[in-house]
């Protein structure tokens, strides 16, 4: 059974255009998170959220709203999507925040 | 802001190899951990090492962390091709929310 799964895999869309990520996890783990990897490989913290409730917000456009139904879902909705949010995101898990993540397969997101 | 930086930024050996990837931080941690990404794939834990241990082995890996020096190194023995992947060292802070801040990864190539 996949651990954390992530819908769609692949996500091409318009600019302007308005788009969400699905994140769910099996773990029973009670901390969710979404990173960014640019096209440099770096990975950067967007969000996380402990419980249901948000405790990291990075500098991020308030075009990006994260939402969190229950502990085992965290999805993004972006909305009047840009070129540069071209990137493949990551959801990923982990118990409390000082164990390790369990990553998602990651979205490639391509903004047209 | 980045905390961990890995060097070298690209590894090239031959399969038997050992392959020795470094990296250093800024900030007081709670723990390091490393990742393995496979190309087009999710990034895969490793091996956590706390601010209180000083090595840790699992299999043909071997961690160690130097909390004076900021640094921390991962050996893979015996290195084989499928152990090509990019690899990244991910600081865990201390504080309740902390998050893992990830550096801007290896690439190592292990070539037949």
């Amino acid at each position: 059974d996949t651990a954390v799964s992530q819908t769609p895999k692949y996500l091409v869309t318009q600019m302007g255009n308005d788009k969400s990520i699905k994140c769910e996890q099996n773990l029973g783990h009670d901390t969710m998170y979404w990173y960014k990897q640019d096209s440099k490989k770096f990975l950067k913290i967007m969000f996380s959220y402990n419980n249901k409730e948000l405790i990291i917000n990075e500098t991020v456009p308030n075009r990006f709203s994260p939402k969190s139904p229950d502990k085992a879902h965290l999805n993004l909705h972006i909305n009047s999507l840009e070129l540069g949010d071209s990137a493949v995101y990551f959801c990923a898990s982990s118990q409390l925040t000082r164990t390790e993540a369990f990553f998602g397969q990651g979205t490639r997101l391509t903004v047209v | 802001s980045q905390q961990g930086e890995e060097d070298p930024q690209a590894l090239s050996i031959q399969e038997g190899e050992n392959a020795t990837m470094n990296c250093s931080y800024k900030t007081s941690i709670n723990n390091l951990q490393w990742y393995r990404q496979n190309s087009g794939r999710g990034l895969v834990h490793l091996i956590l090492i706390r601010s209180n241990e000083r090595e840790k082995h699992s299999g043909r890996l071997r961690v160690t962390l130097d909390t004076s020096k900021k640094s921390s190194s991962l050996l893979i023995t015996a290195s084989r091709a499928a152990d090509t992947a990019s690899y990244f060292c991910a600081t865990g802070g201390t504080g309740a929310n902390s998050k893992l801040t990830f550096g801007k990864g290896i690439t190592l190539s292990v070539r037949p």
